[in-house]
């Protein structure tokens, strides 16, 4: 596609509940990127992945969060029994490559709302 | 943790003036990037920086960066009220230049 895509745009779900969010990058971008954003406050990394593979996960608060990429272009970050506290925007970003740089390309991002 | 810090938080001037944010780190860099977020949308890239520059020019844009004090300053000059919107930079890490790691960002206002 064009640009990034990250579907959905919202998300309101309850405490306890799972929820997916998915990312569609640049096409031919291998590095993709997940942030977190609270209101006001910078995007927070959460995982990296190049190609298939996670290349580094630290950012990922807790074992309730985890990210897919299965065949290297869509990638899922799923949350599992979601807190009122993950509330947030989540943020994907791509480039073309890891290693040498270069801008990263955002999605609008999916805010995400835990009643 | 954050790479990066931003200064001021945040920031009013009035149309047509310069506006200038600063941005420190911690550890060495490979690159140095700022980035523009209107309000409820994603991050646009702006600039990049590397770290062997010391200055760097995009239209009203003037970056600098000064590696021996690990900081960058971002200057819009002749600033517009559609400049309105929050700034962040961001580093690639020279141990880990996978990892972009972004500041808190300052918040600027160009009243009209």
């Amino acid at each position: 596609g064009a640009g990034v895509s990250q579907t959905p745009s919202n998300k309101v779900t309850e405490k306890g509940k799972y929820v997916e969010l998915r990312c569609d990058p640049i096409s031919g971008h291998t590095a993709l990127y997940w942030y977190r954003q609270s209101l006001g406050q910078g995007p927070e990394f959460l995982i990296y992945f190049q190609g298939t593979g996670a290349a580094d996960d630290s950012g990922l608060p807790n074992d309730r969060f985890f990210a897919v990429r299965p065949e290297g272009s869509v990638s899922t970050l799923k949350i599992q029994r979601t807190e009122r506290g993950d509330s947030a925007v989540y943020l994907c970003a791509s480039r073309l490559a890891g290693g040498a740089g270069g801008e990263l390309f955002f999605g609008e991002g999916s805010r995400l709302t835990v009643l | 943790s954050q790479q990066g810090e931003e200064d001021p938080q945040a920031l009013s001037i009035q149309e047509g003036e310069n506006a200038t944010m600063n941005c420190s780190y911690k550890t060495s860099i490979n690159n140095l990037q700022w980035y523009r977020q209107n309000s409820g949308r994603g991050l646009v890239h702006l600039i990049l920086i590397r770290s062997n520059e010391r200055e760097k020019h995009s239209g009203r844009l003037r970056v600098t960066l000064d590696t021996s004090k690990k900081s960058s300053s971002l200057l819009i000059t002749a600033s517009r009220a559609a400049d309105t919107a929050s700034y962040f930079c961001a580093t690639d890490r020279r141990t880990s230049y996978d990892k972009v790691i972004f500041g808190p960002g300052t918040s600027l206002s160009v009243i009209p």
